[in-house]
């Protein structure tokens, strides 16, 4: 079983500024790293699959990269509409089983 | 356009049975594995099972083995509870797999599950 460890755990930032969330995984994983944003009340979204793909829809500010165990979601200026939960995700082949981190929360500092 | 529809809130009591409900449209079902994902109050996503529509073929997390189980019927994808615990308590999100690349891209708005005596 993988773990997949979020850091940091909050992170206080100004709309504008640069974000850098990250994703640790217990073991070496396959590139198929996703990130979601999440705000209360409403259903995750899917932004980066394949760990540098971007979701239909979502602007050019944010971007993943990474590879082997470290993992790196960024958004690149902060918009007031991107502050919410961002939670990694990956499947594994053996158990099949879907892990997401324990996520990261982006708040108006 | 595809969705994912979810049924709405419930109360139940400890012990009791629970059927909630994922509707999805606008996409061929029979191509599609659906999950199940939990967030209990104030924490994060947690994968809770898999089902894949055409033979419900079924894959569950080793923490809800046993204790959940999946079902999938007129283009409706269930989650269902035989003895609720208080601990059940949280939104239940259906989700649409994407295999390949191994995301879920569409979601359900969330289903409340309160158990309370």
């Amino acid at each position: 079983e993988v773990v997949l460890t979020q850091s940091p755990a909050t992170l206080s930032l100004s709309p504008g500024e640069r974000a850098t969330l990250s994703c640790r995984a217990s073991r070496t994983i396959s590139d198929y790293i996703a990130w979601y944003q999440h705000k209360p009340g409403q259903a995750p979204r899917l932004l980066i699959y394949g760990t540098s793909y971007r979701a239909t829809g979502i602007p050019a500010r944010f971007s993943g990269s990474g590879s082997g165990t470290d993992f790196t979601l960024t958004i690149a200026s902060l918009e007031p509409e991107d502050f919410a939960a961002y939670y990694c995700q990956v499947r594994t082949d053996w158990p099949p089983t879907w892990t997401f981190g324990q996520g990261t929360k982006v708040e108006i500092k | 356009e595809v969705q994912l529809v979810q049924s709405g809130a419930e109360v139940k009591k400890p012990g009791e049975s629970l059927k909630i409900s994922c509707h999805v449209s606008g996409y061929d079902f029979w191509n599609f594995w659906i999950g199940w994902v939990r967030q209990m109050p104030g924490k994060g996503l947690e994968w809770v099972g898999t089902i894949y529509p055409p033979d419900s073929d079924s894959r569950y997390s080793p923490s809800f083995q046993g204790h959940v189980s999946m079902a999938f019927d007129n283009a409706t994808a269930h989650l269902q509870w035989s003895g609720l615990r208080a601990s059940d308590t949280a939104i239940y999100f259906c989700a649409r797999r994407y295999s390949g690349f191994e995301y879920f891209d569409y979601w359900g708005q969330g289903t409340p599950v309160i158990v309370s005596s």
